[in-house]
C-alpha cells in the first residue's frame, strides 16, 4: 500500500525557516518524481515544487523561488522541502505528491499524504 | 504559466443529475490534463489523467474529455459521495497549474 506521511509543519515567525519531510512507502521510490503542494484552508490547490526520480532538473513555483529548495534521499526514502525566509503568505497545509508514471517529472498525482500545517506569524 | 479557468465556480446539483464541469487552459496543452475530487479535509483524488483517462477503481459515471485548451469533467449520474470539489490541473509544463475548482453542492 502507498503511503506518504508528511511532518515539519507548525507555526514559525517570518523570516524563519522550516524543512518539511515526506516518508514514502509502498511503492519503488527511486523511480517516480515528487512533488510539493500547498492549499490554504477553504482555497485552492497551489503547486510548489517537483524533483525527478533522478533528483536532475528541479522547479519550482515562483513564488517560492529562491527560498525553498526540495530535495529526496532514496535511502530512507524521504522527500524533503527546505523552507527559508518565509513569508506570511506561505501559510498553507502543505502537501506531497507522487506522479503517477514512472520516471517521469510530471503527471497527475496519484497518491497524496495528509498534509501539514505551516502557519508563518509574527 | 498556464492559467487554467474553470466553470462553474459552484454548481448545485440533485443525486442523479448529469454535471458538467468546463476547463480552459491558456495555451495549448494538448492532453496533458488531469481532474481532482477532494472532499473537505482531505488529500485530492485523482480521478482522470491525460484529459480521458479514467484511474483504477474510480466509478465509470465519471469521463473526461477535450485536448488543446477545453476540457470537460462529466459526472453521468451524481451519486451522494460526489458532492466535494473538484480541480482541473495541467502538466504540459513543468510548472503544473490547478483550476479554482468547481464545489458541487446538493441542490
Amino acid at each position: 500500500e502507498v503511503q506518504l506521511v508528511e511532518s515539519g509543519g507548525g507555526w514559525v515567525q517570518p523570516g524563519r525557516s522550516l524543512r518539511l519531510s515526506c516518508a514514502a512507502s509502498g511503492f519503488t521510490f527511486d523511480n517516480f518524481g515528487m512533488h510539493w503542494l500547498r492549499q490554504i484552508p477553504g482555497k485552492g490547490l497551489e503547486w510548489v515544487a517537483g524533483i525527478p526520480w533522478n533528483s536532475y532538473s528541479v522547479n519550482y513555483a515562483d513564488s517560492v523561488k529562491g527560498r525553498f529548495t526540495i530535495s529526496r534521499d532514496s535511502a530512507n526514502k524521504t522527500l524533503y522541502l527546505q523552507m527559508n525566509n518565509l513569508k506570511v503568505e506561505d501559510t498553507a497545509f502543505y502537501y506531497c505528491a507522487k506522479v503517477r508514471a514512472e520516471l517521469d517529472l510530471i503527471d497527475g498525482f496519484d497518491f497524496w499524504g495528509q498534509g501539514t500545517m505551516v502557519t508563518v506569524s509574527s | 504559466d498556464v492559467q487554467m479557468t474553470q466553470s462553474p465556480s459552484t454548481l448545485s446539483a440533485s443525486v442523479g443529475d448529469r454535471v458538467t464541469i468546463t476547463c480552459r487552459a491558456s495555451h495549448h496543452i494538448y492532453s496533458w490534463l488531469a481532474w481532482y475530487q477532494q472532499r473537505p479535509g482531505k488529500a485530492p483524488k485523482l480521478l482522470i489523467y491525460r484529459a480521458s483517462s479514467l484511474m483504477s477503481g474510480v466509478p465509470s459515471r465519471f469521463s473526461g474529455s477535450g485536448s488543446g485548451t477545453e476540457f470537460t469533467l462529466t459526472i453521468s449520474s451524481l451519486q451522494p459521495d460526489d458532492f466535494a470539489t473538484y480541480y482541473c490541473q495541467q502538466y504540459n509544463t513543468a510548472s503544473v497549474t490547478f483550476g479554482q475548482g468547481t464545489k458541487v453542492e446538493i441542490k
